[in-house]
């Protein structure tokens, strides 16, 4: 079955820096990636997403790149705000199976 | 709109009882599947439901079970409680019927955290 791997497990960065956590796959059927923010107590909440055909996608300060040649896919956060802290997690899907990588605890210091 | 609902969202059970977690999908929404997620880890796949039946499973044991409802709602249940299945009992709701390849974006509820003792 499909496995995601993220990295880094941990990343600190200061305010208004920019951050950036990578995803791999191992399925190249996979079509979907999706990317959640997750805070404390709470569900994983969608913050962006990419489809297979696409290789880029930006909202606002919050990007994904996919490259499905490597099978490798990163989210971008720009100009980090202390209310980014929070758990992302990436995920990869086939056929609405999704799967997902093990979080990236992100503290932006102010 | 709502989004998707969970209930209870805490609840404490002894080693080798039962327990029910409920699931309403965000409106419009036909598919629900579960997840699992100990602390400090990612959501892991129990199974997904669409059109009142299993479609997909994780790699969960027997004990894990579910079943939907005709109004696309839905019920995780969890037989013989042990302390490890103490976690963050996740629901998702998607639309498939459009295309069960696509990849259609999944909505989370808040959980329902379930503590064995």
């Amino acid at each position: 079955g499909e496995n995601v791997e993220q990295h880094p497990s941990t990343l600190s960065v200061q305010e208004g820096d920019s951050a950036v956590i990578k995803c791999t796959y191992s399925d190249s059927a996979s079509n979907y990636f999706p990317w959640y923010k997750q805070e404390l107590g709470k569900g994983p909440q969608l913050i962006i997403d990419i489809r297979s055909n696409v290789g880029e996608k930006k909202d606002q300060r919050i990007a994904v790149t996919l490259n499905k040649t490597a099978k490798h896919f990163s989210l971008h956060i720009t100009e980090t705000q202390p209310e980014d802290s929070a758990v992302y997690f990436c995920a990869a899907s086939k056929y609405n199976d999704m799967r997902f990588g093990a979080g990236t605890r992100l503290t932006v210091k102010p | 709109d709502a989004g998707v609902t969970q209930s209870p969202t805490h609840l404490i059970k002894t080693r080798g009882q039962q327990v029910t977690l409920r699931c309403s999908p965000k409106s419009g929404h036909d598919t629900v599947s579960w997840y699992q997620q100990a602390l400090g880890q990612g959501p892991q796949f129990i199974f997904q439901y669409y059109e009142e039946e299993e479609r997909q499973r994780g790699n969960f044991p027997d004990r894990f079970s579910g079943h939907q409802f005709p109004n696309y709602s839905s019920e995780l249940n969890v037989n013989a409680l042990l302390l490890g299945d103490s976690a963050l009992y996740l629901c998702a709701s998607t639309y498939l019927r459009a295309d069960l390849r696509r990849g259609n974006t999944i909505y989370f509820g808040e959980g329902s955290w379930l503590t064995v003792v």
